[in-house]
């Protein structure tokens, strides 16, 4: 199967900050997706990013399919963005599951 | 949410008992899926639906065993819960198959402790 590397693994930034996160495939892959973790546990679906670029408030996420990444962009942080954020995509090659990163955590701080 | 309800939310049981996690949904998706999270491994795969009677394994199913006799409902059992069963457990559905419907919408989660 796949394998999705995402990084950094762990991000502190100050409130009102900008960080871009990475995810890495080894393989072509489609139905890419985005989801954050809350620190209560719940799973919110951010993007489905195969290809392009989508913008949604103040969360934007890129992917350049041809080269097997995607980037996830949050402008003027808020508390309220930390979590983790996960990656995932479905390999081009068949079994239509989806394939996760291990994730990065990302801490806002007032 | 996409209507996905899980129970029990917690759980604590002992090792060598059989445990049942209940996945519900309102929407009528076909697609619905089990994974565990557990530290450093992000989330896994157990097993999956794509209609009812219709499962297949994911990429960690040893172990358990799942169910889906009416579209709502997915069911995961240990049949014989071990300590290293201990995990947070979310349920998924999948919208559609194609874009941009395709996409997957968890559930709260259960969190189970095997002792």
């Amino acid at each position: 199967g796949i394998q999705v590397e995402q990084s950094p693994p762990d991000l502190i930034l100050q409130e009102g900050a900008n960080s871009t996160l990475r995810c890495n495939f080894s393989d072509s892959v489609n139905n890419l997706q985005w989801f954050h973790q809350n620190p209560w546990g719940q799973l919110i679906n951010l993007f489905y990013i195969p290809s392009g670029t989508k913008q949604n408030g103040r969360l934007s996420a890129t992917t350049v399919a041809t080269e097997r990444y995607s980037l996830l962009y949050i402008s003027s942080s808020q508390t309220t963005d930390s979590g983790v954020y996960f990656c995932a995509g479905v390999s081009n090659f068949g079994n239509e599951k989806l394939t996760f990163g291990t994730g990065t955590r990302l801490t806002i701080i007032p | 949410d996409a209507g996905i309800t899980q129970s029990p939310r917690h759980k604590v049981t002992e090792t060598g008992t059989p445990v049942t996690l209940r996945c519900h949904q309102t929407e009528n998706h076909r697609y619905m899926y089990w994974y565990r999270q557990d530290p450093g491994h992000g989330l896994r795969l157990i097993h999956y639906s794509y209609g009812v009677k219709d499962t297949d394994k994911g990429e960690v199913s040893d172990g358990y065993s799942v169910s889906r006799s009416k579209t709502e409902d997915f069911l995961l059992t240990l049949e014989s819960a071990t300590s290293s069963q201990t995990s947070v457990y979310f349920c998924a559905i999948r919208t559609g198959l194609a874009a941009p419907l395709d996409t997957q919408y968890f559930g709260p989660g259960t969190r189970l402790t095997v002792l």
